[in-house]
């Protein structure tokens, strides 16, 4: 089966960086995504990685390892406006869109 | 201002009966999806539409029924509900048929199913 695997609650400080991985195991692979999840709100695309390596898009960094099936999104600098949950998905090999549950990011000041 | 509006925003539902979320953008997007989302699980896909006109089953569309007579509109229709469909439903659009993984979500309708 298909499966996306991310920690359920990560705590942080304001002003520090965390790192949330993400590892998967998928038929196939035609990308990874992050998105961010603001309580009671839609889904907001934040980074898309396909090659292997860091993609840098200002305080927000995603990584990819294909061979390990592994990403990383890095948060830099955390604000308070970061509490929020974060979602991995895969695109597979039939370019359906397969989720993580979601790690929820708790920023303290 | 242009996006994906939802409607109805929350709705409590009695068991065995039938309900439509409705779906429209204006953003003249090709594709749109209809998820779920429950605590716990991530999101799954119901039915998708690649273009007006075509449909697709996701991965739980038991229950579910779609249609895509325009462009804009993609409603999503339960027949009769049942309990388990208590969840949060989003709809989402992306710019081309073919999915490139960039999705715009609506607000969501939490739906209560009694």
């Amino acid at each position: 089966g298909q499966n996306i695997d991310q920690p359920t609650e990560m705590t942080a400080t304001e002003g520090a960086i965390v790192q949330i991985n993400c590892t998967y195991q998928t038929s196939g692979f035609n990308g990874l995504f992050w998105y961010q999840q603001h309580a009671g709100e839609a889904p907001t695309f934040l980074s898309y990685n396909v090659l292997d390596g860091l993609e840098e898009k200002g305080r927000f960094s995603s990584f990819l390892s294909r061979s390990k099936g592994y990403s990383y999104l890095l948060l830099k600098e955390l604000q308070m406006k970061d509490s929020a949950s974060y979602l991995c998905a895969v695109m597979d090999s039939n370019y359906q869109l397969i989720w993580g549950a979601g790690t929820k990011l708790i920023i303290k000041p | 201002i242009a996006g994906i509006t939802q409607a109805p925003t929350s709705q409590i539902l009695a068991a065995g009966r039938r309900m439509t979320l409705r779906c429209t953008q204006d953003m003249r997007h090709n594709a749109m999806y209809w998820y779920r989302q429950d605590l716990g699980l991530g999101l799954r896909l119901i039915h998708y539409s690649n273009t007006a006109g075509t449909t697709g089953k996701g991965e739980v569309p038991d229950g579910y029924s779609v249609s895509r007579a325009n462009t804009d509109d993609f409603p999503l229709t339960l027949a009769s509900a049942v309990p388990s469909q208590t969840s949060v439903y989003f709809c989402a659009s992306s710019p081309k048929s073919l999915n490139t993984g960039e999705l715009f979500f609506g607000e969501g309708s939490r739906l209560t199913v009694l």
